[in-house]
């Protein structure tokens, strides 16, 4: 099946700082998303960006489908970002909504 | 919209016993509904697509007979965990993708079923 590799797996950050996190991804795809999965177990839908760019307040995302690989920007990082973030695609001719999930970065902000 | 509801939240049982949770579409039909599972500190692993009115189609190397999937309508999917054990214990969590984005519609998931088998 498709593979699909996040980095960095640990991030650390001070509150107020930047980060960007990247998900590549080995074969073409139809669908990919980015999650943010809560301490209680949520999965928060962030984007639904199979290409291009998108933005969402302080979050933005950028896919080059072409390139086989996806960035999740977060700016003046907050407390309250903490968690696994997720990239997940749907590989091109697969079943409709089959995602596969990378292995996730694990963002700690300190205030 | 999208909204899918999983029931329960959590939940503890003996081992041996069997355990059912419950995925719901609350404001849109699914044909199709998956099924995963998270252990800790771990990702989410695709265990099953469950097909309305059809058998569930299993990944590679997920018991079938340990995981019964029933999807009896269009906005239900139930996943039995039988006759549980300890190594069960996990987050399952299910998600569906509603139909009028076409092919290419984001995923909506569940708020996830915590499972500990004592």
């Amino acid at each position: 099946g498709i593979q699909v590799e996040q980095s960095p797996p640990d991030l650390i950050l001070q509150e107020g700082a930047n980060s960007t996190l990247r998900c590549n991804f080995s074969d073409s795809v139809n669908n990919l998303q980015w999650f943010h999965q809560n301490p209680w177990g949520q999965l928060i839908n962030l984007f639904y960006i199979p290409s291009g760019t998108k933005q969402n307040g302080r979050l933005s995302a950028t896919t080059v489908a072409t390139e086989r690989y996806s960035l999740l920007y977060i700016s003046s990082s907050q407390t309250t970002d903490s968690g696994v973030y997720f990239c997940a695609v749907v590989n091109r001719g697969s079943t409709l909504g089959r995602l596969y999930f990378g292995r996730g970065t694990q963002l700690t902000v300190w205030p | 919209g999208a909204v899918v509801s999983q029931h329960p939240s959590r939940v503890i049982c003996k081992s041996g016993t069997s355990v059912k949770i419950e995925c719901r579409s609350l404001d849109f039909q699914a044909t199709t509904m998956f099924w995963y599972r998270q252990f800790p500190k771990q990702s989410l692993m695709l265990m099953a697509t469950s097909n309305e009115g059809s058998k569930a189609t299993y990944e590679q190397g997920v018991e079938k007979d340990k995981f019964l999937i029933n999807h009896a309508s269009l906005t239900l999917s139930t996943l039995t965990v039988t006759s549980a054990h300890p190594e069960d214990s996990s987050f399952y969590i299910c998600s569906a993708s509603p139909p009028w984005g076409g092919s290419n519609s984001p995923l909506h998931f569940g708020n996830g079923t915590r499972l500990t088998v004592t």
